[in-house]
């Protein structure tokens, strides 16, 4: 099984900063996924990482430390827009079969710009 | 490409009615997955399909038939309807099943 832990909600100053951080436990840690979900949409993707260090696009970046089970997105420069859930999500390896591989998501950080 | 459809948008079902939920994509992807979205509880998996003919159960499965007869439709059938299924459905799909999943726009059932 698995144990994902990420902020439930958090707030913001438009044009500032944010980190939003999440934690896990897993045992056959094979890739981490960050998806953000505007209130009544579906998630959408936003960043992958399967091997330590940062990945960058655009004004989103997503850390992970494979070895810490941790793993931020850093928004920059934020847009009203930018208010919305993000979800962390952890792919785990089970092992061979047609079922090897499973994808468990966080609760999810609301996040809130302000003006 | 229409992406990942699912009908309907909202439905209002009464206890022990049944009702499939239709998901579609256009994509030849070959993963598929319900998820249930509740408040506080995050996505959790109700069943996925690898392929046509191949399903399987994810975490919370009770209550829930799938089939996958075809590789662009995955149905999820709820058998007979109990509030504690009221939530949001979200159908997602993927070339397989290690890559990214791209979700549908969701369905929103409220059980009385």
């Amino acid at each position: 099984g698995q144990n994902i832990d990420q902020p439930t909600e958090m707030t913001a100053t438009e044009g500032a900063i944010v980190q939003i951080n999440c934690t896990y436990q897993t045992s056959g840690f094979n890739g981490l996924f960050w998806y953000q979900q505007h209130a009544g949409e579906a998630p959408t993707f936003l960043s992958y990482n399967v091997l330590d260090g940062l990945e960058e696009k655009g004004r989103f970046s997503s850390f992970l430390s494979r070895s810490k089970g941790y793993s931020y997105l850093l928004l920059k420069e934020l847009q009203m827009k930018d208010s919305a859930s993000y979800l962390c999500a952890v792919r785990d390896y089970l092992g061979s079969g047609a079922g090897s591989y499973q994808l468990t998501f966080g609760k999810g950080t609301k996040l809130s710009v302000i003006p | 490409n229409a992406g990942v459809t699912q009908t309907p948008k909202f439905q209002v079902l009464k206890t022990g009615q049944s009702m499939t939920l239709q998901c579609a994509q256009d994509m030849n992807h070959e993963y598929m997955s319900w998820y249930r979205q509740d408040p506080g509880m995050g996505l959790r998996l109700i069943h996925y399909s690898v392929g046509a003919g191949i399903t399987d159960q994810g975490e919370v499965p009770n209550g829930y038939n799938v089939s996958r007869s075809t590789t662009e439709d995955f149905p999820l059938r709820l058998l007979s309807a109990a509030p504690s299924q009221t939530s949001v459905y979200f159908c997602a799909s993927s070339y397989d099943r290690q890559e990214t999943q791209y979700f549908g726009p969701g369905t929103r059932l409220l059980v009385l």
